[in-house]
């Protein structure tokens, strides 16, 4: 069984802070680990991906993720937040199932 | 390359009534998944077809069915619809049969039951 928890249901931040969404899996077998980003009335869009290659994953829009397998751990970060980046964010985990995700975490951008 | 594309975007319908989803999936993909999203609960999987096949299922009622077509289109059905069932369906294809690529979502449809 794969499960995934997002600490922090809204995240605020000022413009040009850095951003630091937090995400925890749970899986019976070597996981697979997403970030995805929905604006408000659209689908998801992939962030990042990390599949078992390099533990540091870069992704688009300047964010990035490490993988820590001893704290089941794949949090996402951007060093500096935009305004552009006020959305939810979504952490998903596969192995041999479809996409399980977390509830979300909603990010504010302060101006 | 045409993305994921659901249809209709919006759907009011009225208790009890039925509901058919369409998802196309992008060209050459042959694996789609439903998910549905609720404020409350998230995104929760529905089902998953790869090659006209159901692979995996969800933990919903019978009610919520789906099937997919040799072209890879999908459509998912709601019967004996309630009040619960208003959330937004989303549809997402992937490539191959493995679960360690990328899952492309399509806008999905918000459906309001009243």
């Amino acid at each position: 069984a794969q499960s995934v928890t997002q600490l922090g249901s809204h995240v605020s931040v000022s413009e040009g802070a850095l951003v630091l969404l937090r995400c925890n899996y749970s899986s019976s077998v070597p996981p697979y680990l997403f970030w995805y980003v929905q604006y408000p009335n659209q689908g998801l869009q992939l962030l990042l991906k990390y599949t078992s290659a390099a533990t540091l994953v870069k992704g688009i829009n300047g964010f990035e993720a490490e993988f820590k397998k001893s704290e089941t751990s794949f949090h996402l970060t951007k060093p500096s937040a935009h305004m552009s980046d006020a959305a939810e964010y979504f952490c998903a985990v596969s192995g041999n199932t479809p996409l399980v995700f977390g509830k979300g975490t909603r990010l504010s951008v302060i101006a | 390359k045409a993305g994921v594309t659901q249809t209709p975007r919006y759907l009011i319908k009225t208790r009890g009534q039925q509901v058919t989803l369409s998802c196309s999936p992008i060209s050459g993909h042959r694996s789609v998944s439903w998910y549905q999203q609720t404020p409350g609960q998230g995104l929760q999987f529905l089902f998953e077809y790869f090659s006209e096949t159901q692979r995996n299922k969800g933990n919903f009622p019978g009610r919520f069915s789906g099937r997919q077509f040799s072209n890879s289109r999908s459509e998912m059905n709601v019967s004996t619809l309630e009040l619960g069932d208003s959330a937004l369906y989303l549809c997402a294809s992937n490539l191959g049969s493995q679960y360690n690529t990328e899952a492309f979502f399509g806008q999905g449809t918000r459906l309001t039951v009243v």
